[in-house]
């Protein structure tokens, strides 16, 4: 059970708005609609950003969104400010009834 | 509010098991369509979630590292644990407990409890 597919690094300027990619296959992010999204600050736990690839919790921001196309989901972060500086994961519920985590994605905002 | 916190030594010994246990307050364990997870991660390291279970004490796990692991919960005393053997310095982790559904995400998590396989 491979982890699911992110690009290590992704970086953006304050005000511009940024991807993250989450590749898996149509055993998991293909087949079903049941990925989510989570921000890591260094020594926290990680926090839910988005839930059912495009659902946002009570509490979070709407600068954060998120979609799918196929066997890939996309975290858009939109208005980009400091402190969503961070580490992203995705996360896919599988076929095999069990739950994959993504790589990560570091976030840099220059 | 629901909250979740881990317990458990934070030091153990090559081969032997590790065991954590997380305390559920705030809500009911028993909640349908809820599954109580553990998910770890390794220093500098991604997350790779362990395995889960249902409050029927049905339980899933990570192909990985189905071998090594067991997941219990007990409904009357809320809280639920994860039992890892065999444990190796590979298995040096922050590990968090967490609350997740098929589709719901993760939430909410614990605040995480490092171990460390070491002599």
């Amino acid at each position: 059970q491979s982890a699911l597919t992110q690009p290590a690094s992704v970086s953006g300027s304050p005000g511009q708005s940024i991807t993250i990619s989450c590749t898996g296959t149509s055993s998991d992010v293909g087949g079903y609609n049941y990925v989510s999204w989570y921000q890591q600050h260094p020594g926290k736990a990680p926090k839910l950003l988005i839930y059912e690839v495009s659902n946002r919790p009570s509490g979070v921001s709407n600068r954060f969104s998120g979609s799918q196309s196929g066997n890939t989901a996309f975290l858009i972060i939109s208005g980009l400010q400091a402190e969503d500086e961070a580490v992203y994961y995705c996360n896919s519920y599988t076929s095999s009834t069990t739950w994959l985590f993504g790589g990560g994605t570091r976030l840099t905002v220059l | 509010q629901l909250q979740l916190q881990e317990s458990g030594p934070g030091l153990v010994k090559p081969s032997e098991t590790l065991s954590l246990t997380c305390i559920v307050s705030g809500g009911s364990i028993s909640g349908i369509n809820y599954y109580w997870g553990w998910v770890r991660q390794p220093p500098g390291k991604g997350l790779e979630w362990i395995g889960c279970i249902y409050f029927t004490g049905t339980t899933y796990y990570n192909p990985s590292l189905k071998s090594r692991v067991t997941i219990s919960v007990a409904t009357s005393k809320s809280h639920f644990s994860l039992k890892l053997n065999s444990v190796t310095a590979a298995d040096t982790a922050v590990y968090y407990c967490a609350r997740h559904g098929v589709s719901w995400g993760f939430d909410p998590w614990g605040q995480g409890t490092l171990v460390t396989v070491s002599s």
